[in-house]
């Protein structure tokens, strides 16, 4: 499994853009990328997935360079409500099955008025 | 909408009792997966179904084990309780049984050993 790191800790304030980059320098090509959002005390919520290039829904984007080896989850104009731990995750497509995810050290957001 | 629903929240066991948590998945999934979350700790996956049948297997201890029912309902059995295993079981679930499906959690059951 390719291993993922990720900033421990990030500081921002309301109305920001927020940035959070995943390094993953051993990517397989089979591998994708999700990332994960958990609030304390709550199960994880699925955020945004995506293999390469650019992955936009109504919560996030997703930006994938062409090497594959960093991803970074962007979070336009953040809220209080915002502040949670991020997870990145790589896991294999083509292995099949339901496999459990891999959560590695997140990185604690704190959104500040 | 529906979501993934653990019984029970709250549970509060002794040293060397059994304990059994319950994931009821949301509403036509047929994948279930057992996450363990220690105090400032990260999700550790445990165990997962599909179709009934054990699909991926994580860090489950040997003392534990689970099952996936007809109605796509899995329990979590614990026995020969540890202080350690005091965490937040989580469990998801999800539709198709595939690596890159979307896994939905559950509220989590917190789990006390005393």
């Amino acid at each position: 499994l390719a291993k993922t790191t990720q900033p421990i800790s990030m500081d921002s304030y309301e109305g920001q853009e927020v940035n959070i980059t995943c390094s993953h320098n051993n990517i397989a090509t089979n591998d994708y990328i999700t990332w994960y959002q958990q609030f304390p005390s709550q199960g994880p919520r699925f955020i945004i997935q995506g293999y390469k290039t650019k992955v936009t829904n109504e919560v996030a984007s997703l930006f994938i360079p062409a090497d594959r080896k960093s991803s970074t989850l962007s979070l336009p104009r953040v809220s209080l409500s915002d502040t949670a731990v991020y997870y990145c995750l790589v896991g294999d497509m083509e292995r099949g099955g339901a496999d459990g995810l891999t959560f590695g050290k997140g990185t604690h957001l704190i959104i500040q008025p | 909408a529906a979501g993934v629903i653990q019984s029970p929240r709250h549970l509060i066991k002794e040293k060397r009792e059994t304990a059994t948590l319950k994931c009821y998945p949301i509403p036509r999934h047929d994948t279930v997966y057992w996450y363990q979350q220690g105090p400032g700790q990260d999700p550790q996956f445990l165990i997962s179904f599909y179709e009934k049948m054990q699909s991926d297997k994580g860090s489950i201890p040997d003392r534990f084990s689970a099952q996936q029912f007809s109605d796509y309902h899995s329990e979590l059995n614990m026995s020969s309780l540890e202080l350690g295993d005091s965490a937040l079981y989580f469990c998801a679930s999800s539709f198709g049984g595939s690596s890159t499906d979307t896994q939905y959690f559950g509220p989590g059951t917190r789990l006390t050993v005393l």
